[in-house]
Formats: C-alpha cells, structure tokens, sequence
C-alpha cells in the first residue's frame, strides 16, 4: 500500500541532544512537508521541499534542519538550539491535481524532551 | 493571499444531532479548499475536498460540505452525529498550481465533541 511512514511514533531525548524524525514516502509525491503541532493548537509549518535537494523555511523554521536527498526521504533534525521541542510532528507529502495541491499526511511523531 | 477562518475552536453536539462545522475563506482566485479530520495522536486524514465542480460535495464517513461563493464559506456538515465523530477538524485551502505561494494554508482547527 502506498502511504507515508513516520518513525517512531514515541521518542524521547534528553535536553541538549539533536534528535532526526524519519519520514518516508512511496506515493512518488515531489513535494513533502514538515508540520509541528502543540496541544490545542493548528499546524505550524516547519520546512517544505518541492522537488530533490532543495527546500524552504516555513513560519518556525529555528532550530530544525532538514535534507532531501531522494525524493522519498525527507527527515527532520530538531537540534539543542530549538527552545520548546516537545510536540506533535507531521510529515505530509503533496500531489498535483487539476490546478492544486492535495496533501496527503504521515501518523506522526510525539517527541518528549526532558 | 489566501486564508481560512474556521469559527468555533471546540463544538459539542449530542449523539444524532447534526453537526455542522463553519470554515470562511479569502483567496482572491477561485480556491480549491478541503477538510481534514484527526483522531488523538494521529496524522490528518482527508474527509472532502472542493475543486469547482459540484459545489455541494461528499465525503467519507457521512460528512459533506458546500460550496457559497457569495458566503465564502464551506461550512462541513453531519445530519446526525455519532460518538466515532469526536475529533479535530481542520479546513484548509490550496493556492493554484505554479502560482508564487505553495503552500497549502490549514485552518486552526475546530474540536468535536459528541455527548452521549
């Protein structure tokens, strides 16, 4: 089945440590995204790439880092410098339709700092 | 630019009640908006979506939403609720394909609650 994958669904890192969420996509979708999302509130972007070896900040780009090698992978390293990185982390990957952009998401990731 | 105001961060409706969830746009071309829906602790998943064909559209679970233009609004709707529905809902809208924005501009979310 084609679909994104996220892994792990729980991780837990100590203060001071970088940490790489893994997102991974067989839908052969060009665009994939990084969303970060605290309790009771809406998606904030993160990063987005549209196509292999590039991609853009989003609104709350400090402290994250991303790479897009190949067009399936597009992890996600929250380092030391971001101050509150406990939260809710989605992958979405997006398609082309007849004049827009569909997104498609991953299960996400809960990330605990302490 | 485009935006989507969702009105209402948490709504609460008794079991078999109808549902109805409000979301206003603003694009200054037409847009093609969509509603999400997630369960705790899981990704987004696609509920509808409006791409200017049928204003009034269908989608999984027994949800449908309408297109008004003059309202600028795509309100999602249930005739009757069930205690599976309780989630958060998300409105979103797409900028046009290759146009200078590409990003796909969510709403902040409205929670549903169902009272037994």
């Amino acid at each position: 089945d084609g679909g994104i994958t996220q892994s792990p669904k729980y991780l837990f890192r100590k203060e001071g440590q970088n940490v790489t969420l893994s997102c991974e996509q067989n839908l052969n979708h060009d665009a994939m995204y990084w969303y970060r999302q605290d309790p009771g509130q809406g998606l904030r972007l993160i990063y987005y790439s549209q196509i292999v070896n590039d991609f853009q900040k989003g609104d709350i780009a400090e402290g994250y880092s991303v790479s897009r090698e190949k067009k399936e992978s597009f992890p996600l390293t929250v380092t030391s410098a971001q101050k509150n990185p406990t939260a809710f982390y989605l992958c979405a990957s997006s398609i082309e339709g007849q004049g827009y952009y569909e997104q498609y998401f991953g299960p996400g990731t809960r990330l605990t700092v302490t | 630019a485009q935006s989507v105001t969702q009105l209402g961060s948490h709504v609460s409706v008794s079991e078999g009640a109808l549902v109805l969830l409000r979301c206003n746009y603003s694009s200054s071309v037409p847009p093609y908006l969509f509603w999400y829906v997630q369960y705790p602790n899981q990704g987004l998943q696609l509920l509808l979506k409006y791409t200017s064909a049928a204003t009034l559209v269908k989608g999984i679970n027994g949800f449908e939403a309408e297109f008004k233009k003059s309202e600028t609004s795509f309100h999602l709707t249930k005739p009757s609720a069930h205690m599976s529905d309780a989630a958060e809902y998300f409105c979103a809208v797409s900028p046009p394909l290759y146009s200078s924005a590409s990003k796909i501009i969510f709403g902040s979310g409205t929670r549903l609650s169902i009272r037994p």
